[in-house]
C-alpha cells in the first residue's frame, strides 16, 4: 500500500527565503507525482506534474524534482512571498491509477 | 487546463437533512472523482463517477449515504444524505486530464452540519 509523507506539517519562513518542501513515498512504481496548493477552505490548484520518466518540472519560481529510486520529491520555492502562504500537498498516482495524497505542509511566509 | 465549477461553495445544514453538490466541467470527461477532506486531514476518495453506469465507491463509502449522478460527460452531483456533524468537510470534485494524467479540482464545497 502506497504511503505518502510530508514532513514537517508546518513551516514558517521570512519573506524572500528560498525553501524546499519534501514529499516521500514508499512504492516507487508510480505513474506520476503532482504538487498542489490549497488555500484555507478552498479547492486544490495544480502547481506541477512530474511524469515517472521525468526528473523535474519548473513553473516560474517553482521547481519540482522527482527521484523515484529513493521515493522522494521536492518542491523548491524561490524568493518566497507572503502570497505563497498556503498548504502544499503532493499526490502520487500509482501504476494501478490509484491516487494517494500526503497530508500537506502548511507554509506561512512572514512579511 | 480544465475549468471545474462547483456549487454551493459553502453551506450550513441541519442534522438529518441532505445536500446535493453540483460539479460542472468545461470539457467532456469519462471519469469524475468525488473527494472528502475532513478538518485538518488530507483528501479521501469517495467514489468515481462514470457516465452511463453506476458510480464506483471506495471502502467505507456507500451509495445510500453518498448517491452520485452522472447524467452526461460534463456534469455530476454528489448528495450527502441524512447528515450528521461528522459529515462536516470540504467536498471536492475532480477530473483527470487525458494524455498527461494531470488531476484538476473544483473549488470545493465546504459543508458544516449543526
Amino acid at each position: 500500500k502506497q504511503e505518502v509523507t510530508q514532513i514537517p506539517a508546518a513551516l514558517s519562513v521570512p519573506e524572500g527565503e528560498n525553501l524546499v518542501l519534501n514529499c516521500s513515498f514508499t512504492d516507487s512504481a508510480i505513474y506520476n507525482l503532482q504538487w498542489f496548493r490549497q488555500d484555507p477552505g478552498k479547492g486544490l490548484t495544480s502547481l506541477l506534474l512530474i511524469q515517472s520518466s521525468q526528473r523535474e518540472q519548473t513553473s516560474g519560481r517553482l521547481n519540482a524534482s522527482l527521484d523515484k529510486s529513493s521515493g522522494r520529491s521536492t518542491l523548491y520555492i524561490a524568493a518566497s512571498q507572503p502570497g505563497d502562504s498556503a498548504t502544499y500537498l503532493c499526490a502520487v498516482t500509482g501504476a494501478n491509477s490509484k491516487l494517494t495524497f500526503g497530508k500537506g505542509i502548511t507554509l506561512s511566509v512572514r512579511p | 487546463s480544465a475549468v471545474i465549477s462547483q456549487k454551493p461553495s459553502r453551506d450550513i445544514c441541519q442534522r438529518g437533512t441532505s445536500l446535493t453538490i453540483q460539479c460542472q466541467v468545461d470539457s467532456q470527461v469519462t471519469m469524475m472523482f468525488w473527494y472528502r477532506q475532513q478538518p485538518g486531514q488530507s483528501l479521501t476518495l469517495i467514489a468515481t463517477a462514470n457516465q452511463g453506469s453506476e458510480a464506483t465507491y471506495e471502502s467505507g463509502f456507500v451509495i445510500d449515504k453518498f448517491p452520485i449522478s452522472r447524467p452526461n460527460l460534463t456534469f455530476s452531483t454528489l448528495t450527502v444524505s441524512n447528515m450528521s456533524p461528522e459529515d462536516s468537510s470540504i467536498y471536492l470534485c475532480s477530473l483527470r486530464q487525458g494524455g498527461t494524467g494531470e488531476l484538476f479540482f473544483g473549488e470545493g464545497s465546504r459543508l458544516t452540519v449543526l
